[in-house]
């Protein structure tokens, strides 16, 4: 089955600057993408996705990057903000979306 | 809408008690997912459920587990007995064709 591995587990920043998150996904026929976001206490939300025929996808400060061929897909997030101080999730699927494989997290502390 | 109602928000109880996590889903929404999330394995689906019928339970760690949806707005995860180790925060999330939803999760706590 899909495996996702999702880095770095953990990431500081300071307020400003760009945060990059990675993951790498192991079946080939995986083509949807979605990035979640989970704040203390809350369920994840979604903030992205990205399906495989697209290889960028923008939404303000908030940017995905797919390459299939290596497989593995990005998160990038400028100008951070102490609120996006938060775990984030990756995940990917293949089919009708419905199995979802989550990667295991990045913890992302923003200082001001 | 309210989004996806999960309760109890927590629980504690001792082992070998039976536990049961509810969840109201969204409104229209057809499919209806439960997940468990810990420190050690993530987010894993346990089963998912389409039109209330369980389409995917391959999931659910082992017998002791079992889930159901006697209707459109209202699904069971059931824990009998529970046992320390499905300590974990049990996530409800439902969709339609779009976006998944996640409820605010219960956390369970078996001692």
């Amino acid at each position: 089955g899909e495996n996702v591995e999702q880095h770095p587990s953990t990431l500081s920043v300071q307020e400003g600057d760009s945060a990059v998150i990675k993951c790498t996904y192991s079946d080939s026929a995986s083509n949807y993408f979605p990035w979640y976001k989970q704040e203390l206490g809350k369920g994840p939300q979604l903030i992205i996705d990205i399906r495989s025929n697209v290889g960028e996808k923008k939404d303000q400060r908030i940017a995905v990057t797919l390459n299939k061929t290596a497989k593995h897909f990005s998160l990038h997030i400028t100008e951070t903000q102490p609120e996006d101080s938060a775990v984030y999730f990756c995940a990917a699927s293949k089919g009708s979306f419905q199995k979802l494989v989550f990667g295991t997290g990045t913890r992302l502390l923003v200082s001001p | 809408d309210a989004g996806v109602i999960q309760s109890p928000r927590h629980e504690v109880t001792e082992m070998g008690q039976e536990v049961t996590l509810r969840c109201k889903p969204i409104s229209g929404h057809d499919y209806l997912f439960w997940y468990r999330q810990t420190m050690m394995r993530g987010l894993e689906l346990l089963i998912y459920f389409n039109n209330n019928v369980p389409i995917d339970d391959s999931g659910m760690p082992e017998d002791r587990f079992s889930a159901k949806m006697p209707n459109a707005s209202f699904s069971t995860l059931k824990i009998q007995p529970s046992e320390p180790r499905d300590s974990a925060v049990y996530f409800c999330a439902s969709r339609n064709t779009g976006e998944l939803f996640f409820g605010e999760g219960s956390r369970l706590t078996v001692l």
